[in-house]
């Protein structure tokens, strides 16, 4: 399996502009995570899916953030308009069903907004 | 609520030398306990988990953990350090159902040759 994919793999952008960040899950995977990592708050979790639907967006920082599941193999983040504070990187996680399974990681996308 | 402390920001180590990343837990239940490892410009990559069974768990790239009920503790270790073993080293920790992992800040690992 080609892992949890992500693109882009790095995002500049100006203060104000839309910006889609996008997750290929792995296959089979059930669920999805969306995290945004920062060095002053650390990691954290902002919106996950169980079956494609959203079940806690409580981490999602202003109602300028969103994030969709279409299908089971596609997830998007978007920020309309976005800041330079949402400079992070941003990561999506997959894991099946059962608590006993570890959440697999894609690589990130770096987002810098000037 | 499910929480997860590391109480070290970094650790610092010599190379062939034995090192321990320090992890304690809080959770309702049993808890089911997570190591991930970050790379620079990296994402996070599974090392090993416990879930039931030998409290001592053996992952990936040599590392081993060591849960302790008692203490609420689980604790990296790996006997000889690597200059490639540092990282960013990240406890985490998922309680009943189908919850998330709660993150640690995560604990830098520098070591020296």
């Amino acid at each position: 399996d080609a892992g949890v994919i992500q693109s882009p793999r790095h995002e500049v952008t100006e203060m104000g502009q839309e910006v889609t960040l996008r997750c290929k899950p792995i296959s089979g995977h059930d669920y999805l995570f969306w995290y945004r990592q920062t060095m002053m708050r650390g990691l954290e979790l902002l919106i996950y899916f169980n079956n494609n639907v959203p079940i806690d967006d409580s981490g999602m920082p202003e109602d300028r953030f969103s994030a969709k599941m279409p299908n089971a193999s596609f997830s998007t983040l978007k920020i309309q308009p976005s800041e330079p504070r949402d400079s992070a990187v941003y990561f999506c996680a997959s894991r099946r069903s059962g608590g006993r399974d570890e959440q697999y990681f894609g690589p990130g996308t770096r987002l810098t907004v000037t | 609520a499910q929480s997860v402390a590391q109480p070290e920001d970094q650790v610092n180590v010599a190379e062939g030398n034995p090192l321990t990343v320090k992890c304690t837990y809080s959770v309702s239940g049993n808890p089911y306990l997570f190591w991930y490892v970050q790379y620079p410009n990296r994402g996070l990559q599974f090392l090993l988990k416990y879930i039931t069974g030998d409290n001592l768990v053996k992952g990936s790239y040599g590392f081993e953990a060591e849960f302790n009920k008692s203490q609420t503790s689980f604790h990296l270790k790996k006997p000889s350090a690597l200059v490639s073993d540092s990282a960013l080293y990240f406890c985490a920790v998922r309680g009943l159902g189908g919850t998330p992992l709660v993150f640690g800040k995560g604990t830098r690992l520098s070591v020296t040759a």
